[in-house]
C-alpha cells in the first residue's frame, strides 16, 4: 500500500498569482500523478510526473500552466500558475504501486478569487 | 477508447440494506479494475482491486465481482450503514497502460 500526503489542503488565491501543491508518498512508488476534479465532475488526469525528466501532459493541459517536478520516487510537485477562477478545483495527487493498485493523497482544495 | 459507465448515478436506501453498484465499461482488455470510496471534498479511497484473472474480491462488508467478457463490475455492500454514504467510482486500467479510465460514479446515500 502507500500513503500520500498534500500539502497545502486547501488555499484561496488571488487571480494571476501562482501556488505550488506538494506531494509525497511514504513509500517508492512506480509511477505518480496529478488529477483535477472541478466541482461535481469525475476525475480529470492532468499529467503523469516522471521522474528525472519532464511531466507527460494529457490533451488541454501545457507544461506552462501546470509546470510538475518529480526529484526522486517519493516527491512530487503541481504548480498552478497564472490562476483565474476556471482553475478552482481539487488537485489529487495519485501513485501507482508495483502491484499495479493506485492511491490517492486527500486532495488541496484550490479557490482562485 | 475505453470508456466506463456506472449505474445509477445516485441511490438512497435504508439503513441495513444489501445494495449492488453497477460498473460497465467497453473494452475488455483490461488489467484491473479498482473500487474507490469518495467522501466530499476528499480524496479517494481504495477499496478493492480486482486483477483480470480474478471473479471477485471481498473485504469485509464489500464484495466485488468481475466478469470481464460481458464488460461487467459489481460491488455489493451488505447491512449498509450510515457511514456507507459517499460517492463510489469504479475504475478500468487497460492492458499496456498505466493510466485509470473512471466512471461517472454512483452517489450513495444511507438513511438512518
Amino acid at each position: 500500500s502507500a500513503v500520500i500526503s498534500q500539502k497545502p489542503s486547501r488555499d484561496i488565491c488571488q487571480r494571476g498569482t501562482s501556488l505550488t501543491i506538494q506531494c509525497q508518498v511514504d513509500s517508492q512508488v512506480t509511477m505518480m500523478f496529478w488529477y483535477r476534479q472541478q466541482p461535481g465532475q469525475s476525475l480529470t488526469l492532468i499529467a503523469t510526473a516522471n521522474q528525472g525528466s519532464e511531466a507527460t501532459y494529457e490533451s488541454g493541459f501545457v507544461i506552462d500552466k501546470f509546470p510538475i517536478s518529480r526529484p526522486n520516487l517519493t516527491f512530487s510537485t503541481l504548480t498552478v500558475s497564472n490562476m483565474s477562477p476556471e482553475d478552482s478545483s481539487i488537485y489529487l495527487c495519485s501513485a501507482l504501486t508495483g502491484s499495479y493498485e493506485q492511491y490517492f493523497g486527500p486532495g488541496t482544495r484550490l479557490t482562485v478569487t | 477508447k475505453q470508456e466506463v459507465t456506472q449505474i445509477p448515478a445516485a441511490l438512497s436506501v435504508p439503513e441495513g440494506e444489501n445494495l449492488v453498484l453497477n460498473c460497465s465499461f467497453t473494452d475488455s482488455a483490461i488489467y484491473n479494475l479498482q473500487w474507490f470510496r469518495q467522501d466530499p471534498g476528499k480524496g479517494l479511497t481504495s477499496l478493492l482491486l480486482i486483477q483480470s484473472s480474478q471473479r471477485e474480491q471481498t473485504s469485509g462488508r464489500l464484495n466485488a465481482s468481475l466478469d470481464k467478457s460481458s464488460g461487467r463490475s459489481t460491488l455489493y455492500i451488505a447491512a449498509s450503514q450510515p457511514g456507507d454514504s459517499a460517492t463510489y467510482l469504479c475504475a478500468v486500467r487497460i492492458l499496456g497502460n498505466e493510466k485509470l479510465t473512471f466512471g461517472t460514479g454512483t452517489r450513495l446515500t444511507i438513511i438512518p
